[in-house]
């Protein structure tokens, strides 16, 4: 079964800085997709970034970028220019071609410092 | 308004009793999902419905059951709550194979419920 490991339950940066949240997968599967979730106070689950397994081209979405290591199965969040928005809860979420279920992470909670 | 929608966003409710959680949508997608979402464990999949006639159970099915009314439809349902059925469930949705699929789930804003 897959797995999905957020070893970091809370981290903390200092508004502006850059910070890296860390996602580790277990999967024998070659095609799949990973995603990073946001939940703010609201309880919203908003996507943050995906990322296509069989795309080496790491996704980036404005002050958001992941580091994909397929081979490590390692999926990484950096947070560039943290903002006060960012505060939240993160989820590192898989899923497969042949499985219905999206597999979550237990969760990263980010703090921003200002 | 909000594209996936979950009524009641707060619940109390007495062990024993029934509760439907409700979610409709506005997106078009044909797949609908339940996830129930504990402190420490991240969201696990309760059950989920590709349409109206095709309902799945997730990995956390028990004591729980679903209607898919309609496309837009699917409800959620504790026939007998019960106190570790308290948690925040999340309705969503995704879009189906044939339309530009990413995998990405569309997720309404929670239901909190709690049972005491």
């Amino acid at each position: 079964a897959q797995t999905v490991t957020q070893s970091q339950p809370e981290m903390s940066v200092q508004e502006a800085e850059t910070v890296t949240l860390s996602c580790t997968y277990d999967t024998s599967e070659s095609d799949y997709y990973l995603f990073w979730y946001k939940q703010p106070p609201s309880r919203q689950m908003i996507l943050v970034i995906r990322q296509e397994a069989y795309k080496q081209q790491n996704a980036t979405e404005n002050r958001f970028s992941v580091n994909f290591q397929k081979a490590a199965k390692s999926f990484s969040l950096k947070i560039s220019d943290s903002q006060l928005g960012d505060a939240a809860m993160y989820f590192c979420a898989y899923k497969d071609f042949g499985n219905e279920k999206l597999t979550f992470g237990t969760g990263t909670r980010l703090t921003i410092i200002p | 308004d909000a594209d996936v929608t979950q009524t009641p966003r707060n619940r109390i409710t007495k062990t024993g009793k029934r509760i439907m959680l409700e979610c409709s949508q506005t997106k078009g997608h044909d797949r609908m999902y339940w996830y129930r979402q504990d402190p420490g464990l991240g969201l696990r999949l309760i059950y989920y419905s590709f349409d109206v006639k095709d309902i799945n159970k997730g990995e956390i099915s028990d004591g729980y059951s679903v209607s898919r009314q309609a496309q837009a439809k699917f409800s959620l349902s504790l026939e007998s709550a019960i106190p570790n059925q308290t948690a925040l469930y999340f309705c969503a949705t995704s879009a189906d194979l044939r339309d530009s699929y990413t995998g990405e789930l569309f997720f309404g804003e929670g239901s909190r419920l709690t049972v005491l």
